[in-house]
């Protein structure tokens, strides 16, 4: 099974920090990675498709960019609403995989 | 617009079955394969597998091929999993998603206790 080794697993930011959460791929995933949000109660929500489009109704503040077998979202001027656990998933090879989250809290 | 409705919570035995439906609404059924998701509490998600509602073929994750049976009912535009064999372990919230992701059911709840 490909691992995706996510990090931090907690990361304390301010509101209006650029953040930036990282994926690495145990294996090639090409560009099938995708990013998801989560709140408390709620269903993840898709953020980021083929690890560098941003999925409808997302704000232009989110990014995903990829280096190698790195796989990144940015989120820049963090806002409130954006407080939350983030995860990566792999769709390239099954069985489909997702990181172990991070989760995005105020300092 | 695309709705993904999730049957109710269940609180179940050890050993017992459950089953549970996503009945989708909003596109049409057979053209999106729909993904089965697990959610421990306050753990990351796990992918249980998928079903392909046009032709009812399926892909399980190894972890959960004696676990899980997924199924789909075409005329109401219903996917369902069955769990069987409960342990505590199972104890979850499980999703059903759709068109890549995009869409998401609201979880079911599922607690294994005696």
């Amino acid at each position: 099974d490909i691992q995706m080794t996510q990090s931090p697993s907690s990361l304390p930011a301010s509101l209006g920090d650029r953040v930036t959460i990282t994926c690495r791929a145990s294996q090639d995933i090409g560009n099938y990675l995708r990013w998801f949000q989560q709140k408390p109660g709620k269903s993840p929500r898709l953020m980021i498709y083929g690890a560098t489009n941003l999925a409808a109704g997302v704000p232009s503040r989110f990014s995903g960019s990829r280096s190698g077998s790195d796989y990144s979202l940015t989120i820049n001027s963090l806002e409130s609403e954006d407080m939350a656990i983030y995860y990566c998933l792999q769709h390239n090879e099954y069985p489909l995989t997702f990181g172990s989250g991070t989760k995005l809290e105020i300092k | 617009q695309v709705k993904l409705l999730q049957s109710g919570a269940a609180l179940v035995k050890p050993g017992d079955s459950v089953k549970m439906s996503c009945k989708a609404s909003g596109y049409t059924f057979t053209d999106y394969i729909i993904h089965w998701v697990k959610q421990s509490h306050g753990k990351s998600l796990e992918w249980i597998g998928y079903i392909n509602p046009y032709s009812g073929g399926t892909n399980y994750n190894e972890k959960f091929k004696s676990k899980a049976t997924l199924t789909v009912d075409k005329s109401s535009s219903t996917a369902y999993m069955e769990f069987s064999r409960l342990t505590s372990e199972d104890s979850a919230i499980y999703y059903c998603a759709s068109e890549g992701y995009t869409y998401w059911g609201q979880g079911v709840m599922v607690t294994v206790s005696s």
